[in-house]
């Protein structure tokens, strides 16, 4: 099946630095990588969908200026938390999509992310 | 407005069979995914329903019906690593996956 990895898998950061998180599928050509962000006990949250080459779609209520998306390639896609604060602290997970028969998801390891 | 509902939690004994429900409301339909999350890590897919019926994968199965924006999960002869949370999302018209905010599943010996 297909395989989407992130790195990094857990990163702890002081207040007010940034991190970057990769999103990589390694077998196949993603069209579209989505970004979520899910806190303790709760569903996901699309926070954005990316298409290679054009800029991010990001959802309400969420600040593309703080999390900057790149989707540089059709295997890789990057975000950004800048300046990131306590309550950003979150499990960030990619997930990827091919443009196969049923549109299916394939979801990265995850990033946890805690910020000090 | 999209919407999805799942029951928040449910507790199984190992070796018997539960069902997990889901009703959704979506703008258009391409699908119905049911999803594996074990605690701390990435969901994993289980199934995907776009037209009415059953559909048989092992131990797990999932079943549609469109018509009453209907689906669900049933696990047979369970065993332990299976609790997790089952999540259950449904494809809008614009191809973005809606999410329900999961069931926690609990087995007990």
């Amino acid at each position: 099946g297909a395989v989407v990895s992130q790195h990094p898998s857990w990163v702890i950061c002081k207040s007010g630095t940034s991190v970057k998180i990769e999103c990589r599928s390694l077998d196949f050509q993603a069209t579209t990588m989505f970004w979520y962000r899910q806190f303790p006990k709760q569903s996901l949250m699309l926070m954005a969908t990316s298409n290679e080459g054009s800029k991010a779609t990001y959802e309400q209520g969420v600040e593309k200026d703080k999390f900057l998306i790149n989707h540089a390639s059709l295997t890789l896609s990057t975000l950004t938390v800048t300046s990131a604060h306590p309550e950003d602290s979150s499990f960030y997970i990619c997930s990827a999509k091919t443009s196969g028969d049923h549109n299916e998801q394939f979801f990265g390891p995850g990033t946890r992310l805690t910020v000090l | 407005g999209q919407n999805i509902d799942q029951p928040t939690e449910m507790t199984a004994t190992e070796g018997a069979i539960v069902q997990i429900n889901c009703t959704y409301q979506t703008s258009g339909f391409n699908g119905l995914f049911w999803y594996q999350q074990h605690a701390g890590e990435a969901p994993t897919f289980l199934s995907y329903n776009v037209l009415d019926g059953l559909e048989e994968k092992g131990r797990f199965s999932s079943f549609l019906s469109r018509s009453k924006g209907y689906s669900y999960l049933l696990l047979k002869e369970l065993q332990m690593k299976d609790s997790a949370s089952y999540l259950c999302a449904a494809m809008d018209s614009n191809y973005q996956l809606i999410w329900g905010a999961g069931t926690k599943l609990i087995i007990k010996p």
